[in-house]
């Protein structure tokens, strides 16, 4: 079936770092990809998302880009702050409605 | 972007009574539901998804007389933990979409639901 792999955190970066979270998926069929991220205590907000092949989600700094090739949709920034320290999830979204959920990766960012 | 509320956003109770957990869409119409639960540390494991006016459809190990779905309008969902034991103590969370295919789904802010 449908299934998401990300990298296992924590992670840990110092403040103006460059991030990358790698995931890669399993899918028939041609899903959207999404990354979701959730603060201490909060829920789920969408970060961003692509649609199809060779889209390019980008939000806050943050991007990343549907690679069919290689069934990646790593997230990136360039420059990491503290407020960015989270949970970060990527998600696979098919004909069924249903989101397949990687495991999160946490993302600590230090000054 | 899309507003979706839950209520409460925590809750604790004795062993033995129910639980009532409300998700509202505040500002689009959400003709599909979904509920999901997690644990510390982990993902979220998606329990059913409710379309209105239909019943839910719950994913499997997920008991349907435990875990009551309600979706009775297009901006109301509820999920009723019937006689809840510590071991459904967790983090409830819900998500709303629009009828549109395309269309994202907007989560809620989650309930911390803690059975003592």
């Amino acid at each position: 079936g449908d299934s998401v792999t990300q990298m296992e955190g924590p992670v840990t970066l110092s403040e103006e770092a460059f991030l990358t979270i790698n995931c890669t998926y399993t899918a028939t069929g041609y899903p959207s990809l999404f990354w979701y991220v959730q603060y201490p205590g909060e829920g789920l907000q969408l970060l961003l998302k692509a649609t199809k092949a060779d889209d390019k989600g980008s939000n806050k700094g943050f991007e990343a880009t549907y690679r069919k090739e290689t069934t990646s949709f790593h997230l990136e920034k360039g420059s990491v702050q503290v407020s960015d320290s989270a949970v970060y999830f990527c998600a696979l979204g098919g004909a069924t409605n249903k989101l397949i959920f990687g495991t999160g990766t946490l993302l600590a960012v230090q000054p | 972007g899309a507003v979706v509320s839950q209520h409460p956003s925590w809750v604790i109770c004795k062993s033995g009574t129910s639980v009532k957990i409300e998700c509202r869409s505040l500002d689009f119409q959400a003709t599909t539901m979904f509920w999901y639960r997690q644990f510390p540390k982990q993902s979220l494991m998606l329990m059913a998804t409710s379309n209105e006016g239909s019943k839910a459809t719950y994913e499997q190990g997920v008991e349907k007389d435990k875990f009551l779905i309600n979706h009775a309008s297009l901006t109301l969902s509820t999920l009723t933990v019937t006689s809840a034991h510590p071991e459904d103590s967790s983090f409830y969370i819900c998500s709303a979409k629009g009828e549109r295919e395309e269309d994202t789904q907007y989560f809620g802010p989650g309930t911390r639901l803690t059975v003592l």
